[in-house]
């Protein structure tokens, strides 16, 4: 059974950081592409970024969070990070990390986490 | 970036109706689309893809079309389970983009 488990989530004041995990099974890792996207309040889904798989993963972000989040991925541990910097209200949001269904990342997502939730606050 | 014009934003109908959601890309996005429905506290549950495709499990009620840049999500005959917010996306180029969601509801 596929199984994504966000965690990392929590409050923090504006300008800080935060990183977030994704803690996956039933599936093999590294041969497929991850990606972030996240739900504000009262908004839509918004894809944040995603790294492909394989060995030498290729990385891309929205242009909301370049420069700030980084997107990484330990394939011995089967855990997806976000690094996420400079943070500020706006990023305020439930973060989903999702499995593409191969290896590329410009591909559809069959499988979501639960979320966790970030709240940026002072 | 490809935007994805999706409508209506909220959607009332009654059990048994067949409710139709449109999403309207900026450009040609070669079919690479999938519909989610998204219920409060769950993760997003993807319904069809590739524009028409019915995802494994998913009941036969729900139904997608189109191809180009505009395409049709449709249930045959709501039932009250169906409560949430659907969302279009498309995977054909980065960075990936979604439509702004549909609150379904029941009258």
């Amino acid at each position: 059974e596929v199984q994504l488990l966000e965690s990392g989530g929590g409050l923090v004041q504006p300008g800080g950081s935060l990183r977030l995990s994704c803690a996956v099974s039933g599936f093999t890792f590294s041969s497929y592409a991850m990606s972030w996207v996240r739900l504000a309040p009262g908004k839509g889904l918004e894809w944040v970024s995603a790294i492909s798989g394989g060995g030498r993963p290729y990385t891309y972000y929205a242009d909301s969070v370049k420069g700030r989040f980084t997107i990484s991925r330990d394939n011995s541990k089967n855990t997806l990070y976000l690094q996420m910097n400079s943070l500020s209200v706006d990023d305020t949001a439930l973060y989903y990390c999702a499995k593409s269904i191969v290896i590329l990342p410009a591909s559809r997502f069959d499988f979501w986490g639960q979320g966790t939730l970030v709240t940026v606050s002072s | 970036d490809i935007q994805l014009v999706q409508s209506p934003s909220s959607l009332s109908a009654s059990v048994g109706d067949r409710v139709t959601i449109t999403c309207q890309a900026s450009q040609g996005i070669n079919n690479y689309l999938s519909w989610y429905q998204h219920k409060p506290g769950k993760a997003p549950k993807v319904l069809i893809y590739d524009g028409s495709k019915l995802e494994t499990g998913v009941p036969s009620r729900f139904s997608g079309s189109g191809s180009g840049t505009d395409f049709t999500f449709t249930i045959r005959s709501l039932q009250p389970e169906d409560v949430a917010t659907y969302y279009c996306q498309q995977y054909d180029s980065l960075p990936s983009t979604f439509g702004q969601g549909t609150k379904l509801e029941i009258k």
